[in-house]
């Protein structure tokens, strides 16, 4: 059965370093999404990304970061100054239509 | 705006118990809606959705669900927990647009043996 897959499993890292967060979303979606979930908190809502472009974001995705999808499979999310408030874990989904399917995220940690 | 509720952070139930999760939504138009689980240190699982088809939905693991317009609820059901069923639970609703999901905070639901 296919399914999103995300790496690295974990990443930590010192403030102010960028990161970028990997993902490939199932072949055939056409819409893809970032979501974070700090710890003991609810899941948030980041970035969509639909036709190569973003198609709605929250008040969170602020210039620090941005996404892309440098080929036909991955679609990355860098953050480019992390905070220490970025620690959270981060979920890629995809989906066809209005059915997510979610990658297992990635945690990062911001020291 | 479209928001979720759900009724306490914490359920807990004996094994064999009934399982009732509660949520509730708020939309202006009509809504998809799903319920995620997550187990410790894992990611999110779809346990089920509704779709504007049948209003009582069943999903994965004995679950299911019953969407009730009236009361804007999409509230998940059990009829016998089992151990494996302690995890989180979050139900979210989306709409037809880019398909952004809207969270509720969750409930963990705790089994007792």
């Amino acid at each position: 059965e296919p399914e999103v897959t995300q790496t690295p499993s974990h990443q930590v890292t010192q403030m102010g370093q960028e990161v970028i967060l990997r993902c490939v979303p199932i072949s055939n979606h056409l819409y893809f999404y970032w979501y974070r979930q700090i710890l003991g908190q609810k899941v948030e809502f980041l970035v969509s990304f639909y036709n190569n472009e973003i198609s709605e974001k929250s008040e969170i995705f602020d210039d620090q970061f941005s996404v892309e999808r440098p080929d036909g499979s991955n679609f990355t999310l860098k953050i480019r100054s992390t905070k220490l408030e970025d620690s959270a874990m981060y979920f890629c989904a995809s989906s066809s239509k209005e059915t997510q399917y979610f990658g297992p995220g990635t945690r990062l940690l911001v020291l | 705006a479209q928001s979720v509720t759900q009724l306490g952070s914490h359920v807990s139930v004996s094994e064999g118990a009934l399982v009732l999760l509660r949520c509730n939504y708020s939309s202006s138009v009509p809504p998809y809606l799903f319920w995620y689980v997550q187990y410790p240190n894992q990611g999110l699982q779809l346990l089920l959705k509704y779709t504007s088809a049948a209003t009582l939905v069943k999903g994965i693991n004995g679950f299911e669900a019953e969407f009730k317009k009236s009361e804007t609820s999409f509230h998940l059901t059990k009829p016998s927990a089992h151990m494996s069923d302690a995890a989180e639970y979050f139900c979210a609703v989306s709409v037809y647009s880019n398909y952004q999901l809207i969270w509720g905070a969750g409930t963990k639901l705790i089994i007792k043996p």
